[in-house]
């Protein structure tokens, strides 16, 4: 099955600098990526997502860049604010017709923003 | 709409006894899937659905059962609970087969002493 490791597990920065959370998967059929954010106590709620056939994809302050060849994608938060603080999840599925999009979830990366 | 609703929000219960986990959603959405959130570990899929009467298993389905009697509810059922079920249990669903996004509930933490 699919695996998908996440890159730190920790990270803290300044407000205002820049964050990049990377993960890779093993499965090379894998097709849809998204990203999930949680705050504590709260439920995931998707900030972004991308599909194998798309290179970048760009949402205001958030990107993420996917290398289908190296299989790793990337979020970047550029400008950080301390409401960014939280945890973020990337995931990997092969989406089928006959499955939907089931998700395998990374472990998760704890983002602090310090004021 | 409610969105996906889950309940209980807490649950204690001891090792041995069984509960179900109720989780609905007013989307009118096909696919329903329940996770588990442990520290340190991200979510695991436990059992997902695909739509009225379709059931299959997920990462770690071992102690669960799952049914899909309607398109609206997917209730988790905990057979003999263990204290390595102790975690808190998310339920998700998406509009349809396919890439789409997961809208999740808000989750239930259960501790199983």
């Amino acid at each position: 099955g699919e695996n998908v490791e996440q890159h730190p597990s920790t990270l803290s920065v300044q407000e205002g600098d820049s964050a990049v959370i990377k993960c890779t998967y093993s499965d090379s059929a894998s097709n849809y990526f998204p990203w999930y954010k949680q705050e504590l106590g709260k439920r995931p709620q998707l900030i972004i997502d991308i599909r194998s056939n798309v290179g970048e994809k760009k949402d205001q302050r958030i990107a993420v860049t996917l290398n289908k060849t190296a299989k790793h994608f990337s979020l970047h938060i550029t400008e950080t604010q301390p409401e960014d603080s939280a945890v973020y999840f990337c995931a990997a599925s092969r989406v089928r017709e006959t499955s939907g999009s089931r998700l395998t979830f990374g472990e998760g990366t704890q983002l602090t923003v310090n004021p | 709409n409610a969105g996906v609703t889950q309940t209980p929000k807490f649950q204690v219960l001891k090792t041995g006894q069984s509960m179900t986990l109720q989780c609905a959603q007013d989307m009118n959405h096909e696919y329903m899937s329940w996770y588990r959130q442990d520290p340190g570990m991200g979510l695991r899929l436990i059992h997902y659905s695909v739509g009225a009467g379709i059931t299959d298993q997920g990462e770690v389905p071992n102690g669960y059962n799952v049914s899909r009697s309607t398109t609206e509810d997917f209730p988790l059922r905990l057979l003999s609970a263990a204290p390595s079920q102790t975690s808190v249990y998310f339920c998700a669903s998406s509009y349809s087969r396919g890439a789409y996004e997961q809208y999740f509930g808000p989750g239930t933490r259960l501790t199983v002493t």
